[in-house]
């Protein structure tokens, strides 16, 4: 089975500074999606980021960016010029691709909470 | 709609009742997923419906969870006889599946409180 683990109950940020989410996966699949989902007081989960298994080159959206080193199973985000409303819980998950469509399950982490002090 | 609807957004039940919450999935979308999220956790799977059939039940804890799905889009996830421990915000999530990326698009949730 899949596992996902974020080992940064809380993480704290300056606005306007650098912060990055640690997260590793056990998994012994080769094909799979990795994501950063934002989970605001409201509930709503949000896709902040997703990452082939296949493709070497880290991800990039705006201020989040990747570090994925797949050997060591290894799937990071840096978030820059960190803003107050980046403040939320962050979740690493999991999905194996099966055959040429993705299957849906995904595995979340425990999460880490991000605080941003103006 | 414009996104995924969860009703009702809280829902106060008493040890051993039943409960039913809803989900309206984005029009279009073949695929359902619904999750439980405990307090400070990560949300777990419960069950993954591809069009009318439950293609994916493994995360479904005990016979008292039940899900359905009889049209192929709004569903329903049933739970007899509640437990304390099944307090948790049950989270929905809709996604199409015409391409080898797929988004799972979430709901807000609906928090179940078993007093």
């Amino acid at each position: 089975a899949q596992t996902v683990t974020q080992s940064q109950p809380e993480m704290s940020v300056q606005e306007a500074e650098t912060v990055t989410l640690s997260c590793t996966y056990d998994t012994s699949e080769s094909d799979y999606y990795l994501f950063w989902y934002k989970q605001p007081p409201s509930r709503q989960m949000i896709l902040v980021i997703r990452q082939e298994a296949y493709k070497q080159q880290n991800a990039t959206e705006n201020r989040f960016s990747v570090n994925f080193q797949k050997a060591a199973k290894s799937f990071s985000l840096k978030i820059s010029d960190s803003q107050l409303g980046d403040a939320a819980m962050y979740f690493c998950a999991y999905r194996r691709n099966a055959g040429g469509t993705s299957y849906g399950k995904l595995t979340f982490g425990q999460g880490t909470i991000l605080t941003v002090h103006p | 709609g414009a996104g995924v609807s969860q009703t009702p957004s809280n829902k106060v039940t008493e040890k051993g009742k039943y409960v039913e919450l809803r989900c309206d999935p984005i029009s279009g979308h073949t695929a359902l997923y619904w999750y439980r999220q405990s307090l400070g956790q990560g949300p777990e799977f419960l069950i993954y419906f591809q069009g009318t059939g439950a293609a994916d039940d493994s995360g479904l804890p005990n016979d008292r969870f039940f899900a359905v799905r009889p049209e192929g889009s709004v569903s329903t996830l049933k739970i007899q006889r509640t437990e304390r421990g099944d307090s948790a915000v049950y989270l929905c999530a809709s996604s199409t599946q015409r391409e080898s990326y797929n988004e799972q698009f979430f709901g807000p949730g609906t928090r179940l409180t078993v007093l």
